[in-house]
Protein backbone atom coordinates (compact mmCIF):
# COMPACT_ATOMS: atom_id res chain seq x y z
CA UNK A 1 0.00 0.00 0.00
CA UNK A 2 0.68 3.50 -0.19
CA UNK A 3 3.28 5.15 2.40
CA UNK A 4 3.74 9.31 2.43
CA UNK A 5 6.55 10.67 4.87
CA UNK A 6 6.42 14.05 5.76
CA UNK A 7 9.20 16.72 7.08
CA UNK A 8 10.03 18.35 9.22
CA UNK A 9 7.60 17.10 12.12
CA UNK A 10 7.58 21.03 13.72
CA UNK A 11 9.06 23.93 11.75
CA UNK A 12 9.07 27.62 13.42
CA UNK A 13 9.25 30.69 10.70
CA UNK A 14 9.24 34.46 11.42
CA UNK A 15 6.34 36.53 10.39
CA UNK A 16 6.60 37.15 6.82
CA UNK A 17 9.07 34.52 5.85
CA UNK A 18 8.52 31.81 4.07
CA UNK A 19 7.52 28.36 5.12
CA UNK A 20 8.16 24.60 2.78
CA UNK A 21 6.95 21.07 4.35
CA UNK A 22 7.88 18.59 2.01
CA UNK A 23 6.16 15.18 1.48
CA UNK A 24 7.58 11.84 -0.29
CA UNK A 25 4.94 8.92 -1.47
CA UNK A 26 5.89 4.87 -2.60
CA UNK A 27 2.88 4.21 -5.13
CA UNK A 28 3.93 5.77 -8.28
CA UNK A 29 0.20 4.97 -9.27
CA UNK A 30 -0.99 7.52 -6.95
CA UNK A 31 -2.55 10.97 -8.75
CA UNK A 32 -4.15 13.15 -6.01
CA UNK A 33 -1.83 14.81 -3.60
CA UNK A 34 -3.98 16.97 -1.14
CA UNK A 35 -2.99 19.33 2.02
CA UNK A 36 -5.08 19.83 5.35
CA UNK A 37 -4.37 22.42 7.71
CA UNK A 38 -5.38 21.31 11.17
CA UNK A 39 -5.97 23.92 13.94
CA UNK A 40 -5.96 22.76 17.68
CA UNK A 41 -9.28 20.62 18.59
CA UNK A 42 -10.54 21.22 14.62
CA UNK A 43 -10.94 19.27 11.94
CA UNK A 44 -8.31 18.78 8.82
CA UNK A 45 -9.90 21.35 6.22
CA UNK A 46 -8.41 21.04 2.59
CA UNK A 47 -6.45 24.13 1.64
CA UNK A 48 -4.98 23.05 -1.52
CA UNK A 49 -4.72 19.81 -3.90
CA UNK A 50 -2.87 18.80 -6.86
CA UNK A 51 -3.40 16.37 -9.53
CA UNK A 52 -1.04 14.32 -11.23
CA UNK A 53 -1.30 15.99 -14.30
CA UNK A 54 0.30 19.39 -13.27
CA UNK A 55 3.50 20.10 -11.58
CA UNK A 56 2.33 23.18 -9.85
CA UNK A 57 -0.53 25.18 -8.31
CA UNK A 58 -0.86 27.96 -6.46
CA UNK A 59 -3.44 29.64 -4.46
CA UNK A 60 -3.00 33.43 -2.73
CA UNK A 61 -0.12 32.50 -0.64
CA UNK A 62 -0.20 29.31 -1.07
CA UNK A 63 1.47 26.76 -3.39
CA UNK A 64 2.32 22.66 -3.94
CA UNK A 65 4.57 21.58 -6.33
CA UNK A 66 4.69 18.14 -7.49
CA UNK A 67 7.39 15.90 -8.79
CA UNK A 68 6.38 12.65 -10.21
CA UNK A 69 9.66 11.38 -11.31
CA UNK A 70 11.44 11.76 -7.73
CA UNK A 71 7.75 10.65 -5.96
CA UNK A 72 7.63 14.00 -3.66
CA UNK A 73 5.34 16.89 -3.64
CA UNK A 74 5.77 20.61 -1.48
CA UNK A 75 3.80 23.04 0.18
CA UNK A 76 4.66 26.68 0.06
CA UNK A 77 3.39 29.06 2.10
CA UNK A 78 4.63 32.43 1.51
CA UNK A 79 4.06 35.82 3.90
CA UNK A 80 3.18 33.86 6.80
CA UNK A 81 0.92 35.26 9.36
CA UNK A 82 0.23 34.10 13.29
CA UNK A 83 -3.26 32.61 11.87
CA UNK A 84 -1.02 30.00 9.55
CA UNK A 85 0.35 28.50 12.56
CA UNK A 86 -1.59 24.94 12.72
CA UNK A 87 -0.96 21.40 11.72
CA UNK A 88 -0.57 20.78 8.29
CA UNK A 89 -0.78 17.13 6.62
CA UNK A 90 -0.01 15.94 3.12
CA UNK A 91 -1.79 12.80 1.73
CA UNK A 92 -1.88 11.09 -1.63
CA UNK A 93 -4.36 8.83 -3.43
CA UNK A 94 -5.33 7.62 -6.34
CA UNK A 95 -7.89 9.81 -7.43
CA UNK A 96 -9.85 11.34 -4.20
CA UNK A 97 -9.97 7.69 -2.61
CA UNK A 98 -8.43 6.27 0.52
CA UNK A 99 -6.16 9.09 1.13
CA UNK A 100 -2.97 7.94 2.88
CA UNK A 101 -2.28 10.93 4.98
CA UNK A 102 1.64 11.92 6.54
CA UNK A 103 2.43 12.12 9.92
CA UNK A 104 2.05 15.69 10.25
CA UNK A 105 4.06 19.37 10.52
CA UNK A 106 3.45 21.43 13.41
CA UNK A 107 4.07 25.39 11.66
CA UNK A 108 4.65 28.13 14.16
CA UNK A 109 4.36 31.38 13.13
CA UNK A 110 6.71 33.85 15.32
CA UNK A 111 5.28 37.51 15.96
CA UNK B 1 -23.73 24.32 2.26
CA UNK B 2 -23.81 22.17 5.65
CA UNK B 3 -20.87 19.95 6.75
CA UNK B 4 -20.38 16.33 7.67
CA UNK B 5 -22.09 16.24 11.30
CA UNK B 6 -20.47 14.03 13.97
CA UNK B 7 -21.72 13.22 17.94
CA UNK B 8 -20.82 12.98 20.42
CA UNK B 9 -18.20 15.80 20.42
CA UNK B 10 -16.20 13.92 23.48
CA UNK B 11 -17.00 10.86 24.95
CA UNK B 12 -14.81 9.11 28.34
CA UNK B 13 -15.27 5.63 29.42
CA UNK B 14 -13.36 2.89 30.85
CA UNK B 15 -11.80 0.08 29.16
CA UNK B 16 -13.85 -2.95 27.82
CA UNK B 17 -16.64 -0.74 27.79
CA UNK B 18 -18.58 -0.10 24.56
CA UNK B 19 -18.88 3.17 22.52
CA UNK B 20 -20.71 4.27 19.51
CA UNK B 21 -20.23 7.50 17.06
CA UNK B 22 -22.92 8.57 14.75
CA UNK B 23 -21.86 10.19 11.41
CA UNK B 24 -24.53 12.25 9.24
CA UNK B 25 -22.12 13.35 5.92
CA UNK B 26 -23.20 16.12 3.10
CA UNK B 27 -25.94 15.55 1.61
CA UNK B 28 -25.75 13.70 -1.54
CA UNK B 29 -22.56 12.55 -0.88
CA UNK B 30 -22.05 8.68 -1.48
CA UNK B 31 -18.91 8.00 -0.35
CA UNK B 32 -18.47 8.13 3.62
CA UNK B 33 -15.02 7.26 5.52
CA UNK B 34 -14.04 6.54 8.75
CA UNK B 35 -10.27 7.37 10.20
CA UNK B 36 -8.74 7.15 13.10
CA UNK B 37 -6.18 10.05 14.44
CA UNK B 38 -4.06 9.07 17.21
CA UNK B 39 -2.73 12.29 18.94
CA UNK B 40 0.33 13.23 16.89
CA UNK B 41 -0.29 10.90 13.99
CA UNK B 42 -1.86 11.57 10.61
CA UNK B 43 -5.31 9.93 10.18
CA UNK B 44 -5.58 6.46 9.43
CA UNK B 45 -8.19 5.43 7.27
CA UNK B 46 -10.52 2.54 9.26
CA UNK B 47 -13.22 1.96 6.54
CA UNK B 48 -14.69 2.96 3.41
CA UNK B 49 -18.44 3.05 2.27
CA UNK B 50 -20.25 3.65 -0.87
CA UNK B 51 -23.80 4.08 -0.64
CA UNK B 52 -24.61 1.32 1.79
CA UNK B 53 -22.12 -0.77 0.90
CA UNK B 54 -18.32 -1.56 1.70
CA UNK B 55 -15.53 -0.80 -0.29
CA UNK B 56 -12.65 -1.16 2.28
CA UNK B 57 -12.13 -2.47 5.44
CA UNK B 58 -8.89 -3.54 5.63
CA UNK B 59 -8.00 -1.58 8.28
CA UNK B 60 -10.60 -1.86 10.41
CA UNK B 61 -10.06 -3.95 13.82
CA UNK B 62 -12.96 -6.40 13.35
CA UNK B 63 -12.71 -8.25 16.47
CA UNK B 64 -13.38 -5.46 18.07
CA UNK B 65 -14.81 -2.55 15.28
CA UNK B 66 -17.41 -2.84 13.80
CA UNK B 67 -19.57 0.07 11.50
CA UNK B 68 -22.41 0.50 9.42
CA UNK B 69 -24.33 2.71 6.96
CA UNK B 70 -27.94 1.70 6.47
CA UNK B 71 -29.86 3.24 3.43
CA UNK B 72 -26.38 4.97 2.57
CA UNK B 73 -26.85 8.06 4.19
CA UNK B 74 -26.00 7.87 8.20
CA UNK B 75 -23.33 5.81 9.30
CA UNK B 76 -22.63 4.48 12.67
CA UNK B 77 -19.15 3.12 14.30
CA UNK B 78 -18.74 1.24 17.30
CA UNK B 79 -15.77 -0.55 19.63
CA UNK B 80 -16.70 -3.39 21.44
CA UNK B 81 -14.85 -3.76 23.73
CA UNK B 82 -12.85 -0.64 23.76
CA UNK B 83 -8.75 -1.16 24.54
CA UNK B 84 -6.57 1.78 25.94
CA UNK B 85 -5.05 2.03 22.73
CA UNK B 86 -8.01 2.94 21.04
CA UNK B 87 -8.05 6.46 22.64
CA UNK B 88 -8.25 8.57 19.34
CA UNK B 89 -10.37 11.53 17.52
CA UNK B 90 -12.58 9.63 15.11
CA UNK B 91 -13.06 11.25 12.27
CA UNK B 92 -15.87 11.06 9.61
CA UNK B 93 -15.50 12.61 5.96
CA UNK B 94 -17.60 12.07 3.22
CA UNK B 95 -17.02 12.94 -0.49
CA UNK B 96 -19.53 12.95 -3.57
CA UNK B 97 -18.33 10.04 -5.52
CA UNK B 98 -15.15 8.66 -4.47
CA UNK B 99 -12.86 7.35 -7.14
CA UNK B 100 -13.43 10.77 -9.79
CA UNK B 101 -11.27 13.18 -10.60
CA UNK B 102 -13.23 15.73 -9.48
CA UNK B 103 -13.46 14.71 -6.08
CA UNK B 104 -12.53 16.39 -2.98
CA UNK B 105 -12.62 14.60 0.65
CA UNK B 106 -14.92 16.72 3.60
CA UNK B 107 -14.13 15.88 7.40
CA UNK B 108 -16.49 16.32 10.53
CA UNK B 109 -15.00 17.52 13.54
CA UNK B 110 -14.84 14.46 14.86
CA UNK B 111 -15.51 12.50 17.95
CA UNK B 112 -12.66 12.75 20.37
CA UNK B 113 -12.50 9.39 22.63
CA UNK B 114 -10.76 8.70 25.85
CA UNK B 115 -10.52 5.09 27.50
CA UNK B 116 -9.40 5.08 30.66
Amino acid sequence: GENVEQHPSTLSVQEGDSAVIKCTYSDSASNYFPWYKQELGKRPQLIIDIRSNVGEKKDQRIAVTLNKTAKHFSLHITETQPEDSAVYFCAASIFAEKLTFGTGTRLTIIP
Amino acid sequence: EAGVAQSPRYKIIEKRQSVAFWCNPISGHATLYWYQQILGQGPKLLIQFQNNGVVDDSQLPKDRFSAERLKGVDSTLKIQPAKLEDSAVYLCASSLEGGTVREKLFFGSGTQLSVL
